[in-house]
């Protein structure tokens, strides 16, 4: 069946630090992919997608790339800040299904 | 303006009684959707909704029930709660149909169910 795995948290950084939190899934076919963010006591939001291999997905600085040779969607912003700290899911649905199929969600910490 | 709301926001319910969670959309979506978060398991699907009186099974769904009477509405039924269902649970709602691309969920802002 569909799966995504993503790196344990939680991540913790300083302000301005390079953040790369890593996605990988088992799908059959060419499935789309997404982030979400969750901040505290929130429902999730969508970050970003990418439909296609090689498209990139960008919203708020934050980007990934999705890598059909290697089945991955890492998500990497350049510097964070404090306010990006929240809970990072990806997720992926089957073309033409409807259903996200949700990773465990990683945790990011960012310090000033 | 939210387009999604869940009611109630918190419950506290004892085991053996049964409790219903309502999510309701202004967006006029086909697709409706209820999860539940607990910490390691990230979000797992109960159940969804494809239309009107139309729904199915995801992978975590005994134990519970949904109905759906009218398009804005999804209700979610806990049968008889038992402390094992204490969670977070979501409702999410999606435009598409089959075959169309996933454009992404919108969520809820949650309901956070204790069984005690």
């Amino acid at each position: 069946g569909n799966s995504v795995t993503q790196m344990e948290g939680p991540v913790t950084l300083s302000e301005e630090a390079f953040l790369t939190i890593n996605c990988t899934y088992t799908a059959t076919g060419y499935p789309s992919l997404f982030w979400y963010v969750q901040y505290p006591g929130e429902g999730l939001q969508l970050l970003l997608k990418a439909t296609k291999a090689d498209d990139k997905g960008s919203n708020k600085g934050f980007e990934a790339t999705y890598r059909k040779e290697t089945t991955s969607f890492h998500l990497e912003k350049g510097s964070v800040q404090v306010s990006d700290s929240a809970v990072y899911f990806c997720a992926l649905s089957e073309k033409g299904f409807q259903k996200l199929v949700f990773g465990t969600g990683t945790r990011l910490l960012v310090s000033p | 303006d939210a387009g999604i709301t869940q009611s109630p926001r918190h419950k506290v319910t004892e085991t053996g009684t049964p409790v219903t969670l309502r999510c309701h959309q202004t967006e006029n979506h086909r697709y409706m959707y209820w999860y539940r978060q607990d910490p390691g398991h990230g979000l797992r699907l109960i159940h969804y909704s494809y239309g009107v009186k139309d729904t199915d099974k995801g992978e975590v769904s005994d134990g519970y029930s949904v109905s759906r009477s009218k398009t804005e509405d999804f209700l979610l039924t806990l049968e008889s709660a038992t402390s094992s269902q204490t969670s977070v649970y979501f409702c999410a709602i999606s435009e598409g149909g089959r075959g169309r691309p996933n454009y992404g969920y919108t969520f809820g802002s949650g309901t956070r169910l204790t069984v005690v």
